[in-house]
């Protein structure tokens, strides 16, 4: 069975200050996206990453994929409040995505 | 262009009622799922369409859940005998293939 694990679950961080959030799988898969929900919202996707080494940059966010250490990390830079939201990270099964249980980021001013 | 519609946005209604839920996907989309979202927590895969068909029910929490899709495209979630613990957002996506989902706004469902 697939799990997906995320850390931290709450994250509340200063505008300005850099953080990476964690994104653990269990088993071989060949892609990961990340997603993000604002309060109320439904889902957007953020990132693909299909391959080892993958990087992919947007604003302030920059995700990376290991494959090997089944491990993907999404970095945020110099925060804004815009980017408070709950960030889930996602990996493909047999059937579909299994979800992690998403990281809740509240930046403060 | 149009992305995944669901209906309705909210849902009212008391214990043990009936209730349909809708997901109409991207067009050409051939996948389509079903999530619930309870509040504040993560989602909860429930099912899963590859064209009309199901290969995956495994997620449904009871056998008061059903879905069916028809003609590949519109999709119908159906709770029979609502409790309160259906009290959730429901979230549909769809993908072409097994590939990147897309996911519609969600119906909010309150059980009374």
């Amino acid at each position: 069975e697939l799990k997906v694990e995320q850390n931290p679950l709450f994250l509340s961080m200063q505008e300005e200050k850099n953080y990476t959030i964690y994104c653990n799988y269990s088993t071989t898969s060949d892609r990961l996206y990340w997603y993000r929900q604002d309060p109320g919202k439904s889902l957007e996707s953020l990132f693909v990453l299909l391959s080892n080494g993958a990087v992919k940059q947007e604003g302030r966010l920059m995700a990376s994929l290991d494959t090997k250490a089944r491990l993907s990390t999404l970095h945020i830079t110099a925060a804004v409040h815009d980017l408070s939201a709950t960030y889930f990270c996602a990996v493909t099964g047999a059937d579909g995505l299994t979800f992690g249980k998403g990281t809740h980021l509240i930046i403060q001013p | 262009g149009a992305g995944v519609s669901q209906s309705p946005s909210n849902k009212v209604t008391e214990k043990g009622k009936d209730v349909e839920l809708r997901c109409d996907p991207i067009s050409g989309h051939t996948a389509l799922y079903w999530y619930r979202q309870s509040l504040g927590q993560g989602l909860e895969f429930l099912i899963y369409f590859q064209g009309n068909s199901a290969p995956d029910k495994s997620g449904l929490p009871s056998d008061r859940f059903s879905a069916e899709r028809t003609g590949g495209s519109v999709s119908t979630l159906t709770i029979q005998r609502t409790q309160q613990e259906d009290s959730a957002v429901y979230l549909c996506a769809s993908s072409y293939r097994v590939g990147e989902q897309f996911f519609g706004p969600g119906t909010r469902l309150t059980v009374l």
